[in-house]
């Protein structure tokens, strides 16, 4: 199956710091990607949506300012945590539909953040 | 905002064993439906897509899905401690693009 990457898989850092994830797509070109999250027990919450060449799309609930995303390309979206806090602490993940498949999605292997 | 509702257990079925997992949604115009299965400190894997009324069944597992119900579950047949995990529910959001999880079940299965 299709293979999305996520960079780094594991980060630790202080409060106040920013923070930037990268989500692949190695085999497809995905003009979509989507971020979650994922809290200790709990299941993955859709933060925003990452569309290539344009804003992307956040819940409610979630900070844009906060929680920057950028699809520069066919193959790459980016979260940066910005000013990072403890409560951010969490593992994100991000995933991508084959461009054209509607329903199939392929998660990254997510990133654990650990805000101290 | 839709929402998907499970059980989050734990259930725990012996070796062998059939395992029943169940998903309510709440949206009746929902359409897709998908299972996943997720370790511990892992991102999810699909396990099944259902889309229509019925069962639909690959190896081990069966979906099924009941409109009129509004009800999805899983079965997985000769359970094995492999399959030990959380196994999540999920719909298709409003705009038909990305997935709204119910909770998971964990599962866990004895030798």
């Amino acid at each position: 199956g299709a293979v999305v990457s996520q960079h780094p898989s594991r980060v630790i850092c202080k409060s106040g710091t920013s923070v930037k994830i990268e989500c692949r797509s190695l085999d497809f070109q995905a003009t979509t990607m989507f971020w979650y999250r994922q809290f200790p027990k709990k299941s993955l919450m859709l933060m925003a949506t990452s569309n290539e060449g344009s804003k992307a799309t956040y819940e409610q609930g979630v900070e844009k300012d906060k929680f920057l995303i950028n699809h520069a390309s066919l193959t790459l979206s980016t979260l940066t945590v910005t000013s990072a806090h403890p409560e951010d602490s969490s593992f994100y993940i991000c995933s991508a539909p084959p461009s054209g498949g509607r329903d199939t999605q392929y998660f990254g292997p997510g990133t654990r953040l650990t805000v101290l | 905002q839709k929402e998907v509702e499970q059980n989050s257990g734990p259930l725990s079925v012996p070796e062998g064993a059939i395992a029943s997992l169940n998903c309510t949604y709440s949206d009746r115009g929902s359409q897709s439906f998908f299972w996943y299965r997720q370790y511990s400190g892992k991102s999810p894997e699909l396990i099944m897509s259902i889309y229509s009324n019925g069962d639909k069944e690959d190896g081990r597992f069966t979906a099924q899905l009941n409109k009129a119900s509004q009800y999805v579950s899983l079965l997985i047949r000769d359970s094995q401690p492999s399959d030990s995990a959380t196994y999540l529910c999920a719909d298709l959001n409003q705009a038909g693009t990305a997935l709204i999880f119910g909770k998971g079940t964990t599962l866990s299965v004895s030798s």
